[in-house]
């Protein structure tokens, strides 16, 4: 088992440009969640998904957009990147009962210049 | 603004001595859940209390929830230099049981 699989590891764009962050997970987990933490500080909620077909913002989802069609998959879209948005970001997962705990990618480190 | 705070931001110690992280929300908290993540990694799961009052133990690592569940601890005794890293707590708010929100997070450093 992968477990939770982001893609790409690095990333440079220029101010401006778009992408997208990919999410995949092979537990079978209902919820979804896409954090940033800019360096030295903590995570912050950017989107969260609690089944396929259903999203919800988190405390920082301005300039971000994300889609569930799937389960597995919960892509985290840039349409036009800043600087501010220069931060490491983390999928991550969570089996969806009560209290379950989340269990993370390895990351997106992301530059925006 | 940040609704989970933790306390101290930074700490450093000998190895073998003592550690304390605290977790402060301005809300209460339906559960908590602690976190560990070491430099250039991504947070693991260590922990997780739910009930007022509640005190759990994992060898050296002593987790409490507070009786109004607002706030928690974690304490470390004998630190030893693979306990490098920064300590998150994590909480639902406001009584969702889906949207967990971390604290601001303890980086603890282990001089040998």
């Amino acid at each position: 088992n992968a477990g939770v699989t982001q893609t790409p590891k690095f990333r440079i764009l220029k101010i401006g440009q778009s992408m997208t962050l990919q999410c995949a997970q092979d537990m079978n987990h209902n919820y979804m969640y896409w954090y940033r933490q800019d360096p030295g500080m903590g995570l912050k909620l950017i989107y969260y998904s609690v089944g396929a077909g259903i999203t919800d913002k988190g405390e920082v989802p301005n300039g971000y957009n994300v889609s569930r069609s799937t389960t597995e998959d919960f892509p985290l879209r840039l349409e036009l990147a800043a600087p501010s948005q220069t931060s490491v970001y983390f999928c991550a997962t969570a089996q969806g009962t009560y209290n379950s705990p989340l269990h993370f990618g390895n990351g997106t480190r992301l530059t925006v210049t | 603004g940040q609704q989970v705070m933790q306390i101290p931001q930074y700490q450093h110690v000998q190895e073998g001595e003592d550690f304390t992280t605290y977790c402060n929300s301005s809300t209460t908290l339906s559960n908590i859940q602690w976190y560990k993540q070491r430099p250039g990694g991504h947070p693991v799961f260590l922990i997780q209390l739910v009930k007022s009052g509640e005190v759990k133990k994992q060898k050296r690592l002593t987790f409490q929830f507070g009786e109004a569940k607002k706030n928690s601890s974690l304490h470390i005794t004998a630190t030893q230099t693979t306990d490098v890293g920064t300590y998150f707590c994590a909480g639902f708010i406001g009584g969702a049981t889906n949207k967990l929100i971390f604290g601001t997070g303890t980086l603890l450093a282990v001089q040998p």
